[in-house]
């Protein structure tokens, strides 16, 4: 089965600097990667997702890059801002209904101002 | 446009007492599917229910644990003579029907927090 992992578990930024988080997943069919964000007591919320037939995904100060053929997939952050402070998930899974997504073991992004 | 619900926020049970967690899915989505989250961890994956219906189960513990998604009302995830073991947060997610555009995307509810005393 599909086994995710996530780098760095912990990341300390200043403000305004960038972050970057990692995953690699194991299964080749999986075709969807979604990234979560869980503030402290919250629910997760879905941020930004990219399926695999793009390499790249942009919204605002958020991205995704995909690499297929290495089977890994980031998260990157810019300009990053104290409310940016969370627990960041990857996913991976199947681009179609019904399909549990395999969750890493999340990144806690400290961002100080 | 109202999220998925889920009640209680909150539930602390004594060893043995038996655990019932409710979920309402989105306005419009007929998936369900249930996630435990242990302190420090992941979400990890349980059961998936359209209504009436478990589709996969492939996650959920053989004993003690069930779910369903009746016809009418929410999805309920129960659990028979809890342990100190099944202390977590239990998340419950819906997703559009099939056919719907990104019918794969997952939003979660707010969760249960169980405690086990």
């Amino acid at each position: 089965g599909e086994n995710v992992e996530q780098h760095p578990s912990t990341l300390s930024v200043q403000e305004g600097d960038s972050a970057v988080i990692k995953c690699t997943y194991s299964d080749s069919a999986s075709n969807y990667f979604p990234w979560y964000k869980q503030e402290l007591g919250k629910r997760p919320q879905l941020i930004i997702d990219i399926r695999s037939n793009v390499g790249e995904k942009k919204d605002q100060r958020i991205a995704v890059t995909l690499n297929k053929t290495a089977k890994h997939f980031s998260l990157h952050i810019t300009e990053t801002q104290p409310e940016d402070s969370a627990v960041y998930f990857c996913a991976a899974s199947l681009s179609q209904a019904g399909t549990a997504l395999i969750f890493g073991k999340g990144t806690t992004l400290s961002v100080s101002s | 446009n109202a999220g998925v619900m889920q009640n209680p926020r909150h539930l602390v049970r004594r060893r043995g007492q038996e655990a019932r967690l409710r979920c309402s899915p989105m306005k419009g989505h007929s998936h369900v599917y249930w996630y435990r989250q242990l302190p420090e961890e992941g979400l990890k994956f349980m059961v998936y229910l359209q209504k009436e219906n478990i589709i996969d189960e492939s996650g959920m513990p053989k004993e003690r644990f069930s779910a369903e998604f009746p016809k009418e009302g929410p999805s309920i995830l129960r659990i028979q003579q809890v342990v100190r073991g099944d202390s977590a947060a239990y998340f419950c997610a819906s997703s559009p029907p099939i056919g719907r555009q990104a019918a794969y995307e997952q939003y979660f509810g707010p969760g249960t927090r169980l405690t086990v005393t």
